[in-house]
């Protein structure tokens, strides 16, 4: 049962360069978000997908374009990577269908760490 | 979405209980409460949520004022590997808007 899997866990780019981190979730989960982590600071969420179709901005969109490709997968794209997109970046999942609370709780990856130099 | 204030930092004696305090004074009637932890540069881990009632699992306890104005995190034995950040998050249940907004968070130093 592997849970939320990132890749890749390390990658370095250089300005200007694009790339793709991957993201998969085998519990069935219904929604999946994307968070960015700077040194010393909490979690800024980037964008989210409530369920398969959709997709929306969360707190610092800018910069980054997201696909929900089917229930399991959720990629988030940086088109032209920046030195301020260093930064390591956390995918999660929740099932969003908790009938027994109601609740919405988050299962995390174990992260991507990006330098762009 | 509701916004958090926890402090910045606190120590614990290992096998003593930690508590972590969260304000929480604009939640909404349907704002659950949620906290997590992220040990060094993990993935942060789910611990325990609440809505109106006390709550408590195998990790933690959580204490919901009357109001539902702040919140109090328990860890009742600390043990050294209970150092981490916990963050304390308010945001609506499954059926409403599912974004949640982690902040800053309290970073707990366990020592011997």
């Amino acid at each position: 049962n592997a849970g939320v899997t990132q890749t890749p866990k390390f990658q370095v780019l250089k300005t200007g360069q694009s790339m793709t981190l991957q993201c998969a979730q085998d519990m069935n989960h219904n929604s999946m978000y994307w968070y960015r982590q700077d040194p010393g600071m909490g979690l800024r969420l980037i964008y989210y997908s409530a369920s398969e179709g959709t997709t929306d901005k969360g707190e610092v969109p800018n910069g980054y374009n997201v696909s929900r490709l089917n229930k399991r997968e959720f990629s988030l794209r940086l088109e032209s990577a920046a030195p301020s997109q260093t930064s390591v970046y956390f995918c999660a999942s929740s099932l969003s269908r908790d009938t027994l609370s109601g609740a919405n709780v988050l299962t995390f990856g174990a992260g991507s760490r990006l330098t762009v130099l | 979405d509701a916004k958090t204030t926890q402090p910045p930092s606190m120590d614990c004696a290992e096998g003593r209980a930690a508590n972590l305090p969260c304000n929480h004074s604009t939640i909404s009637g349907n704002e659950y409460v949620y906290w997590y932890r992220q040990i060094h540069s993990q993935g942060p881990q789910y611990i325990i949520h609440g809505l109106k009632n006390n709550e408590t699992n195998e990790m933690a306890s959580l204490i919901i004022t009357e109001d539902r104005k702040s919140s109090t995190l328990i860890l009742p034995h600390a043990t050294l590997r209970d150092t981490a950040v916990y963050y304390c998050i308010v945001g609506r249940g499954a059926g409403g808007y599912n974004k949640l907004i982690f902040g800053a968070g309290t970073r707990l130093a366990v020592h011997p």
